[in-house]
């Protein structure tokens, strides 16, 4: 059975902080990992992809994979309170499908 | 990136009654839909997986004679909720992939909310 784990939090972190958010799953031929981000009563919307091992950076995201140790995270520099949402972690594809994990709340404090 | 609109964003039903849910991708082909249900403070649940065409593959757990799923076109799907009770009221999300560039992508719809009263 495929799993993706994260920590449900909530994460609190001040404004101005990194926030750093974790994924680990289970299937070692995963190929492509996406973080998304969902506000409450909201669908979630795709932040960033990586594929390939090490860091991708884009704006105030960044995204670290090591295959090796099934991990993939994402840090969030200089948080703002509007970064407050529950983060989660996809893992794919299987077939057609991705696998999310449950999601961190993360909450940025003014 | 890709537009997959769903509609309506939020119904009122009463128990008993069919709700017809819509997820249409608007600007590209999507010869698969998934359908998610989310509680609240909960994650996504997958459904099921709708195929243009054919039978949708539901999980384990899911009725399939209660949530109907048509996937009628390359860029239509819809999930009914038949003899809806209060314990169906939720989130449902619907998803496409498309591939913008190298990686395929997962869309959503913009979600909707069903109170069943």
């Amino acid at each position: 059975q495929k799993e993706v784990e994260q920590n449900s939090g909530p994460l609190s972190v001040p404004e101005g902080a990194i926030a750093s958010l974790n994924c680990t799953y289970s299937d070692r031929g995963s190929q492509s990992f996406f973080w998304y981000r969902q506000y409450s009563g909201k669908s979630p919307e795709l932040i960033m992809f990586i594929y390939s091992n090490g860091d991708k950076e884009d704006g105030r995201f960044t995204a670290q994979l090591n295959k090796a140790s099934q991990y993939v995270s994402l840090l969030i520099r200089d948080s703002q309170p509007s970064d407050s949402a529950t983060y989660l972690c996809a893992v794919g594809p299987y077939g057609q499908n991705f696998v999310f994990g449950p999601g961190t709340r993360l909450s940025v404090l003014p | 990136g890709a537009v997959v609109s769903q509609h309506p964003s939020w119904v009122i039903c009463k128990s008993g009654t069919s709700v017809k849910i819509e997820c249409r991708s608007l600007d590209f082909q999507a010869t698969t839909m998934f359908w998610y249900r989310q509680f609240p403070k909960q994650s996504l649940m997958l459904m099921a997986t709708s195929n243009e065409g054919s039978k949708a593959t539901y999980e384990q757990g899911v009725e399939k004679d209660k949530f109907l799923i048509n996937h009628a076109s390359l860029t239509l799907s819809t999930l009914t909720v038949t003899s809806a009770h209060p314990e169906d009221s939720s989130f449902y999300i619907c998803s496409a992939r498309a591939t913008t560039g190298v990686i395929p992508e997962a869309f959503f719809g913009q979600g909707t909310r069903l109170t069943v009263v």
